[in-house]
């Protein structure tokens, strides 16, 4: 596809269940990144891939949270046992990986856990 | 100190105003700059890269001073359209663990 693909762009799930987010970075992009947004809020970093380096994932809040980019292409968000407080839009954005280039995001995840 | 602070506003400003926001960093060694868009409910998009020697686009202008740490937007003659929240977006040094530190965001709505 022309941009980042995100899916599912809603999933609506019972506190305590595990859910998967999908990110379809753009063909030939090394950096992939994973954002959390709040109603309201900026972004808060989770997790970034580059290339076939080892992940910085000093920005996932609990060990819940795990990702993992296959093939250095598709980036898959778990988050285990779901707490109300998860719920928030889960951005993923991809880019070359150059200094100057630019990041493009997908159209976001809104996650509810009720 | 966080690593990119921005002032969250809201700045909410007459169509033709002119506005500015201030975005101010902390790693001096910081190599490249940019300003994001996001409206309402949507993603972040590129609004301007911020060049060493300010750049313009438009209404727009993007300014960086590297000896007080901080990089600038600058909107001429607002449009309506320009409501929306401006993130400023700084990539610290080549070989980071992590690149591409947002701004809070400045949320900017322009009257009629």
């Amino acid at each position: 596809g022309a941009g980042v693909s995100q899916s599912p762009s809603n999933k609506v799930t019972e506190k305590g269940k595990d859910v998967e987010l999908r990110c379809d970075p753009i063909s030939g992009h090394t950096a992939l990144y994973w954002y959390r947004q709040s109603l309201g809020q900026g972004l808060e970093f989770l997790i970034y891939f580059q290339g076939n380096s080892a992940p910085d994932k000093s920005g996932l809040p609990s060990d819940r949270f795990s990702a993992e980019r296959t093939g250095g292409s598709v980036s898959t968000l778990t988050i285990q046992r779901t707490q109300q407080e998860d719920s928030a839009v889960y951005l993923c954005a991809s880019r070359l990986g150059g200094l100057n280039t630019e990041a493009f995001f997908g159209q976001g995840t809104r996650l509810t856990v009720v | 100190r966080k690593e990119v602070e921005q002032d969250p506003g809201p700045f909410n400003v007459p169509e033709g105003a002119t506005v500015a926001f201030n975005c101010t960093y902390s790693n001096s060694a910081s190599q490249s700059f940019f300003w994001y868009r996001q409206d309402c409910r949507k993603e972040p998009k590129l609004l301007m890269s911020v060049y060493s020697s300010g750049n313009e686009d438009g209404r727009f202008t993007a300014q960086l001073n590297r000896a007080s740490q901080y990089i600038s937007l600058l909107i001429r003659d607002s449009k309506l359209s320009d409501s929306a929240t401006y993130l400023c977006v700084v990539n610290p040094p080549s070989g980071s663990a992590r690149q591409l530190t947002f701004g809070s965001g400045t949320q900017l709505t322009v009257l009629p």
